[in-house]
């Protein structure tokens, strides 16, 4: 049963245009959820997270959107740069697990964006 | 990352063969986890441990063993009763409400 889905394997976008990329849950109890960016061969990084009790968390060029009802996420990458080409994965996390539960995260297939010059 | 090494990059073993990946960790975090990721699938959880001396399965342990010793170390063992063992593992490390930290990866492949 997957929990987190991204139902985009990959997106292309153009440099300098908006990169969207979503992710969709049907876990209730999830009450926070974060973005990782993934190299090739590489582990993922930490790039933007968000609580429940927000609706959108911004850090420079990307933000978070976050629709409960609709249980939807999304992060927005403005402006796109080539250098952002990587796997991204949403992941969440359920209520209650604080602390060292942090790390048992339910994480999403991935989508492959690539930005092009 | 030099917080997190895991080594080695690449593995190669023979089908029934056990092999053991190392994790060792300098950034004192007490929380160590082994993720596996797949081709088109997202990470998910072998094994975590919070404490030295103590870890706990995660959602798909079977075939695997894991031990902490020491604080900066958690070696994850494939033995041969998992039936798929081909993919990239990933170790990771956390402390108090911080993100997960990752290291960067090994590739294992059985043949």
């Amino acid at each position: 049963d997957q929990q987190v889905k991204q139902n985009s394997p990959s997106l292309s976008v153009q440099e300098g245009r908006i990169s969207i990329l979503n992710c969709d849950y049907t876990n209730s109890m999830f009450d926070y959820f974060l973005w990782y960016k993934k190299y090739p061969a590489e582990g993922p990084t930490f790039l933007i997270s968000i609580s429940s009790i927000k609706d959108k968390n911004e850090d420079g060029r990307f933000t978070v959107f976050l629709n409960k009802s609709a249980k939807h996420l999304s992060l927005h990458i403005v402006p796109s740069q080539p250098g952002d080409s990587a796997v991204y994965f949403c992941a969440a996390i359920g209520s209650g697990a604080g602390g060292t539960s942090y790390g048992k995260l339910t994480f999403g297939q991935g989508t492959i964006l690539t930005v092009h010059p | 990352d030099g917080g997190i090494t895991q080594s080695p990059k690449y593995l190669f073993r023979k089908e029934g063969q056990n092999v053991t990946l190392s994790c060792e960790q300098n950034l004192n975090h007490d929380a160590m986890y082994w993720y596996r990721q797949d081709p088109g699938q997202g990470l998910r959880l072998i094994y975590y441990s919070q404490i030295v001396n103590d870890f706990q399965k995660g959602d798909i342990a079977e075939g695997y063993s894991v031990s902490r010793e020491k604080k900066e170390s958690f070696p994850l063992t494939v033995t041969s009763a998992q039936k798929n063992p081909t993919a990239f593992y990933l170790c990771a490390t956390s402390a108090g409400n911080s993100p997960l930290h990752f290291g960067n990866g090994t590739r294992l492949t059985v043949t």
